[in-house]
């Protein structure tokens, strides 16, 4: 089946920026999610982008998506201690009410 | 997460025993999702909804059944839990105008004994 993978862990310094990679391998995905959970919460909507785009920035995110790679990122600039959280990329595969998840990666941000 | 209204959000039980996760939206979304999520593993899709009386299998659906009479409700069931059973239950939702987000509620977290 299609599968999404990332790195299971990260930690930064706070102040700089965090780069979390993910990968997947359904080429007709046609959009592409990240997601923040913080703990005991369920999953909070970062942002997403559309498989015919290149970047897209929000504030402090910026997307960056290699379509021929298959291969998207999600950098956080100037990271804070309120940024430390499990982030979830998805890619939607099969329709749009389906969503492949990864496995999250574990940011931890320390002074 | 407003809109996306998840109860019991702590359940127990007993192998064997059977219950029902309730998942409620007031934002008249057509589209209702049921996603576990176990360690390591990220979240996986159950069953799936795109309207009132229609659903479909996802991923992981042996075990559990759904129902969607309503726009508003979709519940899932357990008609016999086993301790393979134990994770975090998230209901998500989208309305179905163009390719929408999904957005969830904030799970139920179910321990099998």
């Amino acid at each position: 089946g299609e599968d999404v993978e990332q790195s299971l862990f990260l930690s930064v310094r706070e102040g700089d920026s965090s780069v979390i990679n993910c990968t997947y391998t359904d080429s007709s995905s046609t959009y592409l999610y990240w997601y923040k959970q913080e703990p005991g919460a369920g999953l909070q909507l970062l942002t997403y982008i559309f498989s015919n785009m290149d970047m897209k920035q929000d504030q402090r995110l910026t997307v960056l998506l290699n379509k021929k790679d298959k291969h998207l990122s999600l950098r956080i600039a100037d990271t804070q201690t309120g940024d430390s959280a499990i982030y979830f990329c998805a890619a939607d595969s099969g329709g749009y009410n389906k969503l492949i998840f990864g496995a999250g990666t574990r940011l931890a941000v320390h002074p | 997460n407003a809109g996306v209204t998840q109860t019991p959000k702590f359940q127990v039980l007993k192998t064997g025993q059977s219950m029902t996760l309730q998942c409620a939206q007031d934002m008249n979304h057509e589209y209702m999702s049921w996603y576990r999520q176990d360690p390591g593993m990220g979240l996986r899709l159950i069953h799936y909804s795109v309207g009132a009386g229609i659903t479909d299998q996802g991923e992981v659906p042996n075990g559990y059944n759904v129902s969607r009479s309503t726009t508003e409700d979709f519940p899932l069931r357990l008609l016999s839990a086993a301790p393979s059973q134990t994770s975090v239950y998230f209901c998500a939702t989208r309305t179905g105008a163009g390719n929408q987000p999904q957005h969830f509620g904030d799970g139920t977290r179910l321990s099998i004994l």
